[in-house]
């Protein structure tokens, strides 16, 4: 089975920088992505992280730490904007595939 | 092509009628995924098919759940005899393969 944990609500400053972290336990593992899903909406991919490390896309960036079973999202210079749900989603083992299952995510508020 | 498509939008429905809901995947994936969603949560993995192909379907949240994917295009998730309980939003995504998966807007059910 896979086990997701992740914070159920952040808040932060406009103009500031936030970390939301996520902790898993899976049979199999694949790879971590991120998505980002805005109240009903879609969610919409933001990264996906395979290795250990960071990578950086503009004012996000994900971190990946296998043997420890954690991952980060990070957001910079945050905006308005970016308050929404942040979901994290484990690459595990279903039916002989990799298939991502979802933590509950982590709502986000940015505040003035 | 524009990305996933499900519909309908929205579905009212009275306890213990059938639904059908559609969703028509980017053309060139191959995978295919139904997950359900409710308030507050992240996305609940049901089923996916590689092609026409169902590979995983022992998360489906009943029997009186199931999906298609005749010709390894679009695909219909049917919930038969509804329940109050199965009110929620019911999204669709695909990918290539272990890539990262694209979702559509959702289905957006409630039953009354």
């Amino acid at each position: 089975g896979q086990n997701i944990d992740q914070p159920t609500e952040m808040t932060a400053t406009e103009g500031a920088i936030v970390q939301i972290n996520c902790t898993y336990q899976t049979s199999g593992f694949n790879g971590l992505f991120w998505y980002q899903q805005h109240a009903g909406e879609a969610p919409t991919f933001l990264s996906y992280n395979v290795l250990d490390g960071l990578e950086e896309k503009g004012r996000f960036s994900s971190f990946l730490s296998r043997s420890k079973g954690y991952s980060y999202l990070l957001l910079k210079e945050l905006q308005m904007k970016d308050s929404a749900s942040y979901l994290c989603a484990v690459s595990g083992v279903a039916g002989g595939s990799y298939i991502p299952t979802f933590g509950r995510g982590t709502s986000l508020i940015v505040h003035p | 092509d524009t990305g996933v498509s499900q519909n309908p939008r929205h579905k009212i429905t009275k306890r213990g009628q059938n639904v059908t809901f559609r969703c028509d995947p980017i053309s060139e994936h191959n995978r295919l995924y139904w997950y359900r969603q409710t308030l507050g949560q992240g996305p609940e993995f049901l089923t996916y098919f590689q092609n026409e192909a169902q590979l995983e379907k022992s998360r489906l949240l009943s029997d009186r759940f199931s999906a298609e994917r005749p010709k390894g295009s679009f695909s219909t998730l049917e919930i038969q005899r509804t329940e109050q309980g199965d009110s929620a939003m019911y999204l669709c995504a695909s990918s290539l393969a272990d890539s990262e998966a694209f979702f559509g807007q959702g289905t957006r059910l409630t039953v009354v």
